[in-house]
């Protein structure tokens, strides 16, 4: 059975304090994402990993950076936190296929950490 | 810019009836069309998904439509459930984009007996 965790489901937070969300995919997926769903705004990409060591910016990267040392795993890093940064942060894995008509892939989510900033 | 735009919002439907949820896209790249639906507290999760190579897909009730040259595509749910009450996410990706799809801003779905 396909599997995401992300390593807490709540965290409150001070804000300026250095943050790391873990995830962590046993599916072999080469694909890693994090998004932050807020209501009224649905979810954005905020950075996706592609390979191990390999990093892509989303749509909101400013204030955010990640890490991939392990295929399985991708974090979240908020240098320091903020009170804009209050949000649920969901973490999502898919399979890279070459075929270039392939085209997307299915993406597994993890259930998402809710963070509070204060 | 909003690439996909999703609407409406919210929607509330009597038990037994249609739910129709809407989507527009801007870029003529995108060639992959999924749908999620999340419920509380879990991660949204595939629903189903179309490629504009045709304009139909069904999987039971659920019923994707898809109009290439008005750049828009539709869920259909029939006969809707209680247990469909959920929040559903249209998106679009395109197949040199490093497989990453861009979400809507999601409709919340209830289903009332």
């Amino acid at each position: 059975d396909v599997k995401v965790t992300q390593s807490s489901r709540y965290l409150v937070k001070r804000t300026g304090e250095k943050v790391f969300l873990e995830c962590v995919q046993d599916m072999d997926h080469e694909n890693m994402f994090w998004y932050r769903q807020d209501p009224g705004l649905g979810l954005r990409l905020i950075y996706f990993s592609y390979d191990v060591k390999m990093k892509e910016k989303g749509d909101i990267p400013e204030g955010y950076s990640v890490s991939r040392e392990k295929k399985e795993r991708f974090s979240l890093i908020l240098e320091s936190a903020s009170t804009n940064q209050t949000s649920m942060y969901l973490c999502a894995s898919s399979l890279y296929l070459p075929n270039i008509l392939a085209g997307g892939e299915t993406q597994y989510f993890g259930p998402g950490t809710r963070l509070l900033v204060l | 810019q909003q690439q996909v735009k999703q609407s409406p919002q919210s929607l509330i439907v009597q038990k037994g009836g249609i739910s129709i949820i809407n989507c527009a896209y801007e870029n003529t790249a995108f060639d992959y069309f999924p749908w999620y639906q999340q419920f509380p507290g879990k991660g949204p999760a595939l629903l189903i998904a179309i490629r504009p190579d045709v304009s139909e897909k069904k999987e039971g009730r659920f019923t994707i439509s898809f109009n290439k040259s008005a750049k828009q595509f539709s869920l259909h749910i029939m006969d809707s459930q209680p247990g469909d009450s959920a929040t559903y996410f249209c998106a679009a990706g395109d197949s040199g984009g490093y497989q990453k799809v861009t979400f809507g801003i999601g409709t919340k779905l209830q289903v009332i007996p």
